[in-house]
């Protein structure tokens, strides 16, 4: 069974801090994702990672960055955390980038984080 | 610019009366179409993966099926703990495995 696994569930922050969110994942999996979940604008990506070390941006990588120094694990950091940050926070992985059944992406539970 | 539509926004059903949830995309060649349920502040939980026109996958009352325009999200006799949030999402061809999702259609089954 695919696991992914988040640091923290809810987190509240205040404005201008540096928030560090932490995903696990422990299938082995090569990809793994940051998304942002918002009602009505649905899920967006945020950053990507195919490798360690390795990163993309998505579609909305502003006032964000990642890290993956190893495989398993990949970090969302918010360089200076505004109040438009505040939304819920999605990990995902999938194991390779080539072959069909590999590319089903697997979620975490998720953070909801406040920025006051 | 890969796009995902789903329609209704909402659905409210009866316990066991039958409806489809559709899923229309526009993607510079599909490799897959992924449907996913959310319950309330919770992550997606995988459920089917849909690669061609033609092909249908199925688990207990639910069903996708696949054409070069859409999905649906056949959901036959559906009960209460079938309410969640119903999410669709494209793979287009290339270099990478990003995912373009819709904004979800949250269904609710009344008892």
């Amino acid at each position: 069974d695919v696991k992914v696994t988040q640091s923290s569930r809810y987190l509240v922050k205040r404005t201008g801090e540096k928030v560090f969110l932490e995903c696990v994942q422990d299938m082995d999996h090569e990809n793994m994702f940051w998304y942002r979940q918002d009602p009505g604008l649905g899920l967006r990506l945020i950053y990507f990672s195919y490798d360690v070390k390795m990163k993309e941006k998505g579609d909305i990588p502003e006032g964000y960055s990642v890290s993956r120094e190893k495989k398993e694990r990949f970090s969302l950091i918010l360089e200076s955390a505004s109040t438009n940050q505040t939304s819920m926070y999605l990990c995902a992985s999938s194991l390779a980038r080539s072959g069909r059944v590999q590319e089903t992406q697997y979620f975490g539970p998720g953070t909801r984080l406040l920025v006051l | 610019e890969d796009q995902v539509t789903q329609s209704p926004e909402a659905l409210r059903l009866q316990e066991g009366e039958s409806s489809s949830l559709n899923c229309s995309y526009t993607v510079s060649g599909l490799r897959g179409l992924f449907w996913y349920r959310q319950d309330p502040g919770k992550g997606p939980e995988f459920l089917f993966t849909l690669y061609s026109a033609g092909e249908e996958k199925e688990k207990e009352r639910l069903k996708a099926t696949l054409t070069k325009k859409e999905s649906f999200l056949h959901i036959t006799a559906p009960k209460p703990e079938d309410s969640a949030t119903y999410l669709c999402a494209v793979q287009a061809s290339g270099a990478n495995s990003k995912l373009t999702f819709g904004k979800g259609i949250t269904l609710s089954v009344r008892p």
